[in-house]
């Protein structure tokens, strides 16, 4: 069974930083890209990152782009997102997600999310 | 970016019913390989979001044939014949042919 489960959330002031993890089981991580999708209090979904299999390969919206970064350890089949100066816009939930094999794609398996709450 | 819009914003509806959510993109989502990559997820409440159809049509695992995504270019629908209870949540089409990818404002179906 595939399995994504998030941890490193929490209450953050504005401008410091902080680190996610997501510990992923019942599959072949290295196999696999994967990703991070956040989505603020009552609101919509937001791509925020995406990582190639070994991790050489990133790719990010400008909304996060030069402050979070994405990366794995594929040794440990776990994914990370350090997020760096902290704005309060990026209060929200965040999920880890698997993308499908062959092109992707689309997000075939996520994770329960994480609360991140940036604030003074 | 693409933008996704997606109406209606919220739909009311009766168990039974046939339910219809459109997706317009601002541009076309054919790729360069042929694929239109083209996306509906349901987030029930309290959960994450869920794969229902990728690649505008095709039906993830264990996915009811009461869903039925279509369309082509930059107009697309999902459409849910005969609502059950466990259809209740909001809607989100999503595109990954484009960088950055991007999610439609999603749409709310609730029971009338």
């Amino acid at each position: 069974e595939v399995q994504l489960v998030e941890s490193g959330g929490g209450l953050v002031q504005p401008g410091r930083s902080l680190k996610l993890s997501c510990a992923a089981s019942g599959f072949t991580f290295s196999n696999y890209y994967m990703a991070w999708v956040r989505q603020a209090p009552k609101k919509g979904l937001e791509w925020v990152a995406t990582i190639s299999t070994n991790g050489n390969r990133t790719y990010s919206p400008d909304s996060v782009k030069g402050r979070f970064t994405i990366s794995r350890d594929n040794a440990k089949s776990s994914l990370y997102l350090q997020m760096n100066s902290l704005k309060s816009e990026d209060t929200a939930t965040y999920y880890c997600a698997r993308l499908e094999y062959t092109t992707d794609s689309y997000f075939d398996y996520w994770g329960q999310g994480v609360m991140v709450t940036v604030s003074s | 970016d693409v933008v996704l819009t997606q109406t209606p914003v919220s739909l009311s509806v009766t168990l039974g019913d046939q339910a219809s959510i459109c997706c317009r993109s601002s541009q076309s989502l054919e790729y360069s390989d042929g694929n239109t990559y083209l996306e509906w997820y349901l987030q029930k409440a309290g959960q994450s979001p869920q794969l229902l159809i990728y690649e505008v049509s095709n039906r993830f695992s264990g996915v009811p044939d009461r869903f039925i995504g279509s369309g082509s270019g930059t107009d697309f629908t999902l459409k849910i014949s005969r609502v059950e209870p466990e259809d209740l949540g909001i809607y989100y089409c999503f595109q990954a042919t484009h960088d950055p990818r991007t999610f439609g404002g999603g749409t709310k179906l609730e029971l009338k």
